[in-house]
C-alpha cells in the first residue's frame, strides 16, 4: 500500500501564474481533503471531495478550486497566484466519516509551492 | 478566529524524563480530538485520539487528557525519546467533519 501521494514534490511558480496540484489516496480510501500550511502554522482546510463533489469548504476565495475523479484521486487547481499562497499543499484521505464517527485522515507528504 | 491554540511554541525535555504538550479550544461543538506528529519533508502522521466522552486514552508511551470544562487537551509522552523530537499539532473535528489544527509544538528531546 503506497499511502497517499502528491506531485509534485516542489514547485516554483510566478505571481499571476496558474498551478495544478495532485492527489493520489490510499487504497480503499474514497474522501479527500486539502489543507495548506504556512510557515509556522498549522495546516488549514481548504475544501474536502467525495464522490467527485466538493462536500465541504473552507474559507478561501474562490481561486482555489478543486477536483475529484472517478478512481478517487483529486486535483488541487489555484489561479492568479500570489506571494501568500507560498505554503505546503497537503492531501488527506479517508474513507468517509458516518454521522457520529470519525475516520482518521492519512496525509501525504505535501506539496512546497513557491511563489516568485 | 483560531478555534485551536497551541500557546507554547516549543518544548524542550531530556531523554527519559515526561514531555507535556497542551491545546486550548474555543468551540464546544468539537467531538473529537487528535494529535498529529510531524517531521520535516513528511506530512503529518496521527499519533493518538480521543472522544469527547472520554477524558483520557493511553496507547504505549503516548496519553492523551481531555477537560472539557477547561476546553483543554494534552498530550504526554513517557518517556521521552530522541526520536520523538518533531512537530506535534494538536487538531479538532465536529462530527468527522474538516480537522481544526493549532499552530503546533516543535518538541526536542535531548539525550
Amino acid at each position: 500500500d503506497a499511502g497517499v501521494t502528491q506531485s509534485p514534490t516542489h514547485l516554483i511558480k510566478t505571481r499571476g501564474q496558474q498551478v495544478t496540484l495532485r492527489c493520489s489516496p490510499k487504497s480503499g480510501h474514497d474522501t479527500v481533503s486539502w489543507y495548506q500550511q504556512a510557515l509556522g502554522q498549522g495546516p488549514q482546510f481548504i475544501f474536502q471531495y467525495y464522490e467527485e463533489e466538493e462536500r465541504q469548504r473552507g474559507n478561501f476565495p474562490d481561486r482555489f478550486s478543486g477536483h475529484q475523479f472517478p478512481n478517487y484521486s483529486s486535483e488541487l487547481n489555484v489561479n492568479a497566484l500570489l506571494l501568500g499562497d507560498s505554503a505546503l499543499y497537503l492531501c488527506a484521505s479517508s474513507p468517509l466519516p458516518g454521522p457520529s464517527s470519525y475516520n482518521e485522515q492519512f496525509f501525504g507528504p505535501g506539496t512546497r509551492l513557491t511563489v516568485l | 478566529d483560531q478555534q485551536v491554540k497551541q500557546n507554547s511554541p516549543s518544548l524542550s525535555v531530556q531523554e527519559g524524563r515526561i514531555s507535556i504538550l497542551n491545546c486550548d479550544y474555543t468551540n464546544s461543538m468539537f467531538d473529537y480530538f487528535l494529535w498529529y506528529k510531524k517531521y520535516p519533508a513528511e506530512g503529518p502522521t496521527f499519533l493518538i485520539s480521543i472522544s469527547s466522552i472520554k477524558d483520557k486514552n493511553e496507547d504505549g508511551r503516548f496519553t492523551v487528557f481531555l477537560n472539557k470544562s477547561a476546553k483543554h487537551l494534552s498530550l504526554h509522552i513517557v518517556p521521552s525519546q530522541p526520536g520523538d523530537s518533531a512537530v506535534y499539532f494538536c487538531a479538532a473535528t465536529e462530527y468527522g467533519n474538516k480537522l481544526v489544527f493549532g499552530a503546533g509544538t516543535i518538541l526536542r528531546v535531548k539525550s
